[in-house]
């Protein structure tokens, strides 16, 4: 069953706005992570926070998690139009031995 | 960082045939790769984790002998869909992750599969 729910689904933009996706999931957690994908490629890695952390930067983005809410969002600063992709939540769930349920992702688009 | 290959990109062939896809990790030890797929515009979908070394755990709903997984060394684990029909056609993306279940996973590139 999905784990997460993320919303907006589409997010459009202007470059250097700022971009944020949210991610809300149903069970305790070992950790959340923050993933990317372009066009008919793989996924890459962004950010993983621990269920102890509430928030964690890298560049330009900007994790937070909320554990009462079971709740995270993704903040990306000064958007640029390569930024543009699908953006996917997923949560390592307690027990699970270590399975990511994804999220069904934010289409972002950032127009030059 | 740490990198996964997958072969072949994109595979188009006749209703029947067996397709294999291989998943390598090139830089690290992939203890744990997982197999998904995905539909067009919507979300990865867990097929199987597997060990090296053991054998696959399928997620409920995924036909085992469909969709063959081995994972016999610590950086290769393959994929093969045989008598693939239509309906399998998909994108199948691979991930390879290290010892520790807190780490991240690591994907491929995906494979893009037509069936005619």
């Amino acid at each position: 069953s999905q784990q997460g729910e993320e919303d907006p689904q589409a997010l459009s933009i202007q470059e250097g706005e700022n971009a944020t996706m949210n991610c809300s999931y149903k069970t305790s957690i070992n950790n959340l992570q923050w993933y990317r994908q372009n066009s008919g490629r793989g996924l890459v890695h962004l950010i993983l926070i621990r269920s102890n952390e509430r928030e964690k930067h890298s560049g330009r983005l900007r994790v937070t998690l909320d554990t009462s809410k079971k709740s995270s969002s993704l903040l990306i600063t000064a958007s640029r139009a390569a930024d543009t992709a699908s953006y996917f939540c997923a949560t390592d769930a307690r027990g699970q031995g270590g399975k990511l349920i994804f999220g069904q992702g934010t289409e972002l688009s950032v127009k030059p | 960082g740490a990198v996964v290959s997958q072969h072949p990109s994109r595979v188009i062939c006749k209703s029947g045939t067996s397709v294999k896809i291989e998943c390598r990790s090139l830089d690290f030890q992939a203890t744990t790769m997982f197999w998904y797929r995905q539909f067009p515009k919507q979300s990865l979908m867990l097929m199987a984790t597997s060990n090296e070394g053991s054998k696959a755990t399928y997620e409920q709903g995924v036909e085992k002998d469909k969709f063959l997984i081995n994972h016999a060394s610590l950086t290769l684990s393959t994929l093969t869909v045989t008598s693939a029909h239509p309906e399998d056609s998909s994108f199948y993306i691979c991930s390879a992750r290290g010892g520790y279940s807190n780490q991240p996973q690591h994907f491929g590139d995906g494979t893009r599969l037509s069936i005619l």
